[in-house]
């Protein structure tokens, strides 16, 4: 199976704390993976996608970062958190064309 | 990207069909079509793709006309359970699916 790991579940977060959220899949290698976020209410919005180990191309500019430190793990982090970056955090893997398979997500409040 | 439109809302009662059109007028010809439902604080999940004609499976159908201009995803005798949110998606291997607000349905008793 092809499963999708997200830590923590949950976080409360104070404004200007750091962040590390982190994604693990099992059963593929080299997988494209993904880090989404989704605002209360709204759709999807794509921040950061890799190819592979230490790449990154990020989609929206902000003060969040994502890292590839191996084939299977995605890190989402930030130095200091905004109110705006409440969210429920999700990470995907796949092709563009291809089924994205879905983590459980994280959910975030900063307060 | 290719942008898509589909409809905010739809209200259904269980066990009618319910279908939801999506409209993308500028899709590319390596665009395919992607619909995903998604659950409240659940990651979206995969329902069925298609680049022309009909697909079918187990969950739903999903019709596309020639010009492939819009797309209609079918849900045959809905229940309580299929009341979720619903995205239609339309990409190619550029590594990037953009996701509109999607249609939120509700399925009533």
């Amino acid at each position: 199976s092809q499963t999708i790991h997200q830590w923590p579940a949950t976080l409360v977060q104070p404004v200007g704390s750091p962040l590390s959220l982190e994604c693990t899949v099992e059963g593929t290698s080299n997988p494209n993976l993904y880090w989404y976020r989704q605002a209360a209410g709204r759709g999807l919005q794509l921040l950061f996608y890799s190819v592979g180990i230490g790449q990154i191309s990020s989609e929206v500019p902000q003060n969040l970062s994502a890292s590839r430190p191996q084939d299977r793990q995605f890190i989402l982090s930030s130095k200091k958190l905004l109110l705006s970056d409440s969210g429920f955090y999700l990470c995907a893997r796949g092709w563009g064309t291809d089924t994205q398979y879905f983590g459980p997500g994280t959910r975030l409040t900063v307060l | 990207l290719a942008k898509t439109t589909q409809p905010i809302s739809m209200d259904s009662y269980e066990g009618q069909e319910v279908n939801i059109t999506c409209s993308h007028n500028n899709i590319a010809t390596n665009d395919y079509i992607t619909w995903y439902q998604q659950f409240p604080s659940q990651g979206p999940r995969f329902i069925i793709q298609g680049y022309k004609t009909k697909v079918t499976n187990e969950v739903a159908s999903l019709f596309i006309p020639a010009d492939r201009k819009s797309s209609t995803l079918s849900l045959p005798r809905v229940s309580l359970s299929d009341t979720a949110v619903y995205y239609c998606l339309v990409g190619s291997n550029d590594y990037k699916l953009s996701f509109g607000a999607g249609t939120t349905v509700t399925v009533r008793a």
